[in-house]
């Protein structure tokens, strides 16, 4: 069971949109829709920001957004606003009742 | 409103047992809906699932981890633990309790965590 990969570090300006990516194999995001990705501020809990690929829970901006190809996770922030600057974390079902996380990626917006 | 609330003793030393509490408040943690957990973070690191338990009993554990780790629930008191053996300085790190709303790491609750120091 190995890590999710995401980017170290993404940017962007102010509006624009970003990207993160999230890859992992067939054994986790190839196979289950079971992708949620985590908001994390520093010296703060992480924040719970989409789950199962791209469903919202209740409070999160629609400005968030989830997709899946084959074994690629992605999170989308459009309209990039200077709060987002964050970490951010993708987590897998990975079968066996087991979970796996992704390195973070470091979202800087300029 | 649901909240999380780590606690425990801030500094293990090596080869001992690192051991915590998450005491529950504003929900019940028999829900048959609902799972809970532990998650780590060492500093300046990402984040790593360490395991998850159902108000019954039954129990998942990183791989990792597995043959170290032991979860368990105290429903009278509305707080489960989690229990780490035989510690080393890589087991220091954030420990942060968490509320699995669907079970397959959906996070929606979390504690504030809480820094165990593993040092002698």
């Amino acid at each position: 069971q190995s890590a999710l990969t995401q980017p170290a570090s993404v940017s962007g300006s102010p509006g624009q949109s970003i990207t993160i990516s999230c890859t992992g194999t067939s054994s986790d995001i190839g196979i289950y829709n079971l992708v949620s990705w985590y908001q994390q501020h520093p010296d703060k809990a992480p924040k719970l920001m989409i789950y199962e690929v791209n469903k919202w829970p209740s409070g999160v901006s629609n400005r968030f957004s989830g997709s899946k190809s084959g074994n690629t996770a992605s999170l989308t922030i459009s309209g990039l606003q200077a709060e987002d600057e964050a970490e951010y974390y993708c987590c897998s079902y990975a079968g066996s009742s087991t979970l796996v996380f992704g390195g973070g990626t470091k979202l800087t917006v300029l | 409103q649901l909240q999380l609330q780590e606690s425990g003793p801030g500094l293990v030393k090596p080869s001992e047992t690192l051991s915590l509490t998450c005491a529950v408040s504003g929900g019940s943690i028999s829900s048959s809906t609902y799972y809970w957990g532990w998650i780590r973070q060492p500093p300046g690191k990402g984040l790593e699932w360490i395991g998850t338990i159902f108000y019954s009993g039954s129990t998942y554990y990183s791989p990792s981890l597995k043959s170290r780790v032991t979860i368990s629930v105290d429903t009278s008191k509305n707080q489960f633990s989690l229990k780490l053996s035989s510690v080393t300085a890589a087991d220091t790190a954030v420990y942060y309790c968490f509320r699995d709303m669907r079970g397959y790491g959906t996070f929606d609750y979390w504690g504030q965590g809480t820094l165990v120091t593993v040092s002698s």
